[in-house]
This record gives structure tokens, C-alpha cells and sequence, in this order.
């Protein structure tokens, strides 16, 4: 098992530009999460999907779409990049029973 | 919300004990989470407690929580220059999907 994915390892983007990050696990997990991580900050929870088909505001969701493409995908979307943004992204995914399991982070750099 | 507190940085010799502590806010919390960071790399979990659980022992890894205080804290025994990294401690309150993280800790070595 590759556990969770994530692509890409690293970004910059100008202020105003769009992307998707990819994230993918093959652990049949019900659960998805998109984290952000900034320094003395710890982790905070930008979206969640419950299961497939369902996606839910976490803590700081705004400049954030995301869509739970299939069981095993969720993305996230910046559609215009802000300097705010810089980061570090996680996902993560969940079985219905058990802990959270981390993907290596996408780190992004908005210019 | 909940709240979760660690102080940011902790510096120990090779082979003492370290303690790391964390404070949260919500007496409804049901699960308590240690986890690991290492550089560039995603959270890993190390351990977690039940809220009905005072201690929770796992190889060189003991837990303590205090729920009067709501003080939770992970001693690692005989500390290791591979146990370098940021320690996350995490708690599960309102529901499975609400796992609210701490700030981490950095926890360096020396050798």
C-alpha cells in the first residue's frame, strides 16, 4: 500500500493563479482531510469529507474548493492564489474506526 | 471551540527523559493523540488515550492525562537523537470528524 499520496511535493504560484492539489489513498478509507500548517499554528482543518459523495467546511475554508472525486480522491482548489495561502498542505484519510493517516504535505509558495 | 496548547520548543540530552505537555479546553474530549513529525514529512501517530484512561504506557512512550487539569502529557524514556522532531498533540472532542491539533513542539536532541 502507498498509504496516502499527494501531489505536487512542492509549488509557487504568483498571486491571482490557480491550482488543484491531488491527494489519494488506496486504504478504502471512509474519511478525507485537507490541512493547512503554519508555524506556530499547528494544523489547522481547511475541509473534511464524511464519505464519498460529501464534503464539509473545517476551520478555514475560505479561497478553498475541494471536490471527493471518487473513495479514494479528494483535491483541493486555490482558483486565485493569495500571499496568505503560503503553506504547508496535508490530507489525510480516515477508516471509520481509526486515526487519522497523513499524506508527506504539498508545500506552496504564493508570490 | 476547543483549544489546544504546547509550548514550542524543548531541548533534552541524549538518554534523559522528555516531557511534553499540552493543555486543552473542552472536558468533553474523548480521545487524546500524540503525534510525530519529522522534517519534510507528514504527522505519524505515535499513541492515543481514552478520556477514561490515566495512563497509557507503550515501549519507551507514557501517557499521563489529567482530566481535572485537562493536562495531557507524553514522557519518552531514554530519548534518542532519532526522536528529534515535532510533537503534535491533538485531541478528539464534538463528534469523530473534530480533532483539534496543538501547535507543536520541537523537540531536539543533543547528543
Amino acid at each position: 500500500n502507498a498509504g496516502v499520496t499527494q501531489t505536487p511535493k512542492f509549488q509557487v504560484l504568483k498571486t491571482g493563479q490557480s491550482m488543484t492539489l491531488q491527494c489519494a489513498q488506496d486504504m478504502n478509507h471512509n474519511s478525507m482531510y485537507w490541512y493547512r500548517q503554519d508555524p506556530g499554528m499547528g494544523l489547522r482543518l481547511i475541509y473534511y469529507s464524511a464519505s464519498e459523495g460529501t464534503t464539509d467546511k473545517g476551520e478555514v475554508p475560505n479561497g478553498y474548493n475541494v471536490s471527493r472525486l471518487n473513495k479514494r480522491e479528494f483535491s483541493l482548489r486555490l482558483e486565485s492564489a493569495a500571499p496568505s495561502q503560503t503553506s504547508v498542505y496535508f490530507c489525510a484519510s480516515r477508516p471509520l474506526t481509526d486515526e487519522q493517516y497523513f499524506g508527506p504535505g504539498t508545500r506552496l509558495t504564493v508570490t | 471551540g476547543e483549544d489546544v496548547e504546547q509550548s514550542l520548543f524543548l531541548s533534552v540530552r541524549e538518554g534523559d527523559s522528555s516531557v511534553i505537555n499540552c493543555t486543552y479546553t473542552d472536558s468533553s474530549s474523548t480521545y487524546l493523540y500524540w503525534y510525530k513529525q519529522e522534517p519534510g514529512a507528514g504527522l505519524q501517530l505515535l499513541t492515543y488515550i481514552f478520556s477514561n484512561m490515566d495512563m497509557k504506557q507503550d515501549q519507551r512512550l507514557t501517557v499521563l492525562l489529567n482530566k481535572k487539569d485537562k493536562h495531557l502529557s507524553l514522557r519518552i524514556a531514554d530519548t534518542q537523537t532519532g526522536d528529534s522532531a515535532i510533537y503534535f498533540c491533538a485531541v478528539r472532542s464534538g463528534g469523530y470528524q473534530k480533532v483539534t491539533f496543538g501547535t507543536g513542539t520541537k523537540l531536539q536532541v543533543i547528543p
